[in-house]
This record gives C-alpha cells, sequence and structure tokens, in this order.
C-alpha cells in the first residue's frame, strides 16, 4: 500500500544553519506529494507540494524536488530561522485522494 | 484566516461515554475529511466525504461514525470511546483531486479517562 517515510524524528540545529528534511514514499500510482508544516497547538498548513518529476518547487524558502527515480522528495531550506522550529510532514496524495502521512520530523532552530 | 471551524476545542470524558464533534468549512469544498492525531504526533486518515458521501473508511473500529448533512458540514461521533480514542481529531477540506491543498481545522483535542 502507500506509505512514506521520514527517518529523522528530530532536528535541532543554529539560526542560519542549512538544513534537510528527507522523505521517501512507495505507491503504486502516480505520486503526488506534499510538505505541511504544524506549529505548536495549530493546525498542519501547506508548505509546498509537487506532482512533476525532477522540478523544483519552492515556497517561503524552503524548496523540495520531486525524484521519481529514487521516490524520495527531501525538504530543505539554505539558513533556517527561529520561527521555522515547528514538525513538518511529508505526505502522499492516494488513489482516492487521501493523504497518508509520514511520521513527522520536529525541527528546532536554536539561537 | 480561519476557513475551517471545528467545535468543540477541548473535551474531557470517561470511559465508555459518547461524544460527538462538529467540522464546518466555508471553502466551498466538496470533499472533506477526518484525520486522527495521536499523542506521538502521529496523522492517520479515518474518513473522506465527497458530497455527502462516504468514500474511505480507514479501517476506523465501529464505535466511530462520521455523519455528513451537507458538502459543507462532517461531524465525527464516538459511541462508547475508550482510553485509546485519547487524540486530536483534525478535520480537513479540499476541491478533492488528488493534487489538491486540503486545508486543516484547528482540531479537536479528546481526553478520556
Amino acid at each position: 500500500g502507500d506509505s512514506v517515510t521520514q527517518t529523522e524524528g528530530l532536528v535541532t540545529l543554529t539560526k542560519g544553519l542549512p538544513v534537510m528534511l528527507n522523505c521517501t514514499y512507495q505507491t503504486t500510482y502516480s505520486p503526488f506529494l506534499f510538505w505541511y508544516v504544524q506549529h505548536l497547538n495549530e493546525a498542519p498548513k501547506l508548505l509546498l507540494k509537487s506532482s512533476t518529476d525532477n522540478k523544483r518547487t519552492e515556497h517561503q524558502g524552503f524548496y523540495a524536488t520531486l525524484h521519481k527515480s529514487s521516490s524520495s522528495f527531501h525538504l530543505q531550506k539554505s539558513s533556517v530561522q527561529l520561527s521555522d522550529s515547528a514538525l513538518y510532514f511529508c505526505a502522499l496524495s492516494s488513489n482516492y485522494n487521501v493523504l497518508y502521512f509520514g511520521s513527522g520530523t520536529k525541527l528546532t532552530v536554536e539561537p | 484566516e480561519t476557513a475551517v471551524f471545528q467545535t468543540p476545542n477541548y473535551h474531557v470524558t470517561q470511559v465508555g461515554n459518547e461524544v460527538s464533534f462538529n467540522c464546518k468549512q466555508t471553502l466551498g469544498h466538496d470533499t472533506m475529511y477526518w484525520y486522527k492525531q495521536d499523542s506521538k504526533k502521529l496523522l492517520k486518515i479515518m474518513f473522506s466525504y465527497n458530497n455527502k458521501q462516504l468514500i474511505v473508511n480507514e479501517t476506523v473500529p465501529r464505535r466511530f461514525s462520521p455523519q455528513s448533512s451537507d458538502k459543507a458540514h462532517l461531524n465525527l461521533r464516538i459511541k462508547s470511546v475508550e482510553p485509546e480514542d485519547s487524540a486530536v481529531y483534525l478535520c480537513a477540506s479540499s476541491s478533492g483531486g488528488a493534487q489538491d491543498t486540503q486545508y486543516f481545522g484547528p482540531g479537536t483535542r479528546l481526553l478520556v479517562l
């Protein structure tokens, strides 16, 4: 069945450093991948999404490229800020258009 | 700007009681969803509805029953709550396509004592 794997549960970085959060997926259908961000006690919100192979998509300084050959959709940012501290979920849209989420990565940015 | 509304924000109850949660969206979407976020923050789909019709039931226990009066409303009833039902229940809506963004409500936090 459809599934998403996020390997880092916790990532702690100093402000200004780059970050990459890993996401790989499994599906037998054409993949639609999403990154959602959830700040403390808030609802998850879309950060970015893609279904186009090898095309970089960007939003709010974050970027990701869907690579169908490696079934990956890693999230990156060149310089993290304190406000980026949050829970980040990678998600796959299934054949029935529901989202299958990875286990999430908690990003903590320190001064 | 909130466009998916959930009530109540928080509910405490005892094992065996019945609870109901409400969700309303003002985005004009055809599809609505219930997700469960557990204490480890894992997010899992429970149900999806398209224009009042159940589309997906992701092997949820029978004590959970969604109800939709129109495409803007999707409620969730739990007939006899158990301790493992303690979680945040998130409602979402979208236009229904695989690449359409899902917009989430603030959630209802349920604590079962």
